[in-house]
């Protein structure tokens, strides 16, 4: 599938410290979704980014569809023990208006040191 | 609504054996899929169903068949294992309108292949 890459592969911050990881590709995309992945569950869908510049939140979580329609960013303020776990990127492959299938970046590790 | 649930949780093979994971979902969702997730590999698409009757290869689909025989089910088989088939298993669905892409995941099924 088209490579999404994510970075940092892994960060360990501070109880408290804001969190930033984004996600970028050589195609453009029309979707980008945010998903975590707890230890030992399914990812489950934090964020869905549908329109270029867009910048939704969800509680402390803050993602935004990047302009040129080749990234997006993910932002977590005020970081908790139970943020721990590994945030995917995802976008509908092939790049392009609606697709049945996703392709997945390979995941930010997270770890809060309490 | 209890969303995507797949059976079993875990399971151990031996070379040879086959086996047959079981997803369900009662969202009434048009679109299912089967990713495995391996260490620093992410998530990659097996095979796909964009509705009741049909299924289609993803990006991974060598040793592996589905079927989807009802609309809230789709099954995963593995014929003859491997241990290179040796894994974590998830199920996921989505609505199936054209640019919505969001998919919503099973709790996954942990599969080892002696």
């Amino acid at each position: 599938g088209q490579q999404l890459n994510q970075s940092p592969q892994s960060m360990f911050i501070q109880e408290g410290e804001d969190v930033s990881m984004n996600c970028t590709s050589s195609s453009i995309f029309n979707t980008w979704l945010w998903y975590k992945q707890d230890p030992g569950e399914g990812p489950v869908l934090l964020i869905a980014l549908y329109k270029a510049g867009e910048l939704t939140s969800n509680g402390r979580l803050t993602a935004q569809f990047g302009i040129t329609r080749k990234d997006s960013f993910l932002n977590i303020s005020a970081s908790i023990p139970s943020d721990v776990g590994i945030y995917f990127c995802a976008g509908p492959y092939p790049p392009g208006a609606g697709s049945y299938q996703l392709t997945f970046g390979k995941g930010t590790k997270l770890s809060v040191i309490p | 609504n209890a969303g995507v649930t797949q059976t079993p949780k875990f399971r151990v093979l031996k070379t040879g054996q086959s086996m047959t994971l079981l997803c369900a979902q009662d969202m009434n969702h048009e679109y299912m899929y089967w990713y495995r997730q391996d260490p620093g590999m992410g998530l990659r698409l097996i095979h796909y169903s964009v509705g009741e009757g049909t299924t289609a290869k993803g990006e991974v689909p060598d040793g592996y068949n589905v079927s989807r025989l009802k609309k809230q089910n789709f099954l995963l088989g593995l014929e003859s294992a491997a241990p290179s088939q040796t894994s974590v298993y998830f199920c996921a669905s989505s609505l199936g309108d054209r640019g919505r892409d969001e998919q919503f995941f099973g709790p996954g099924t942990r599969l080892t292949v002696l």
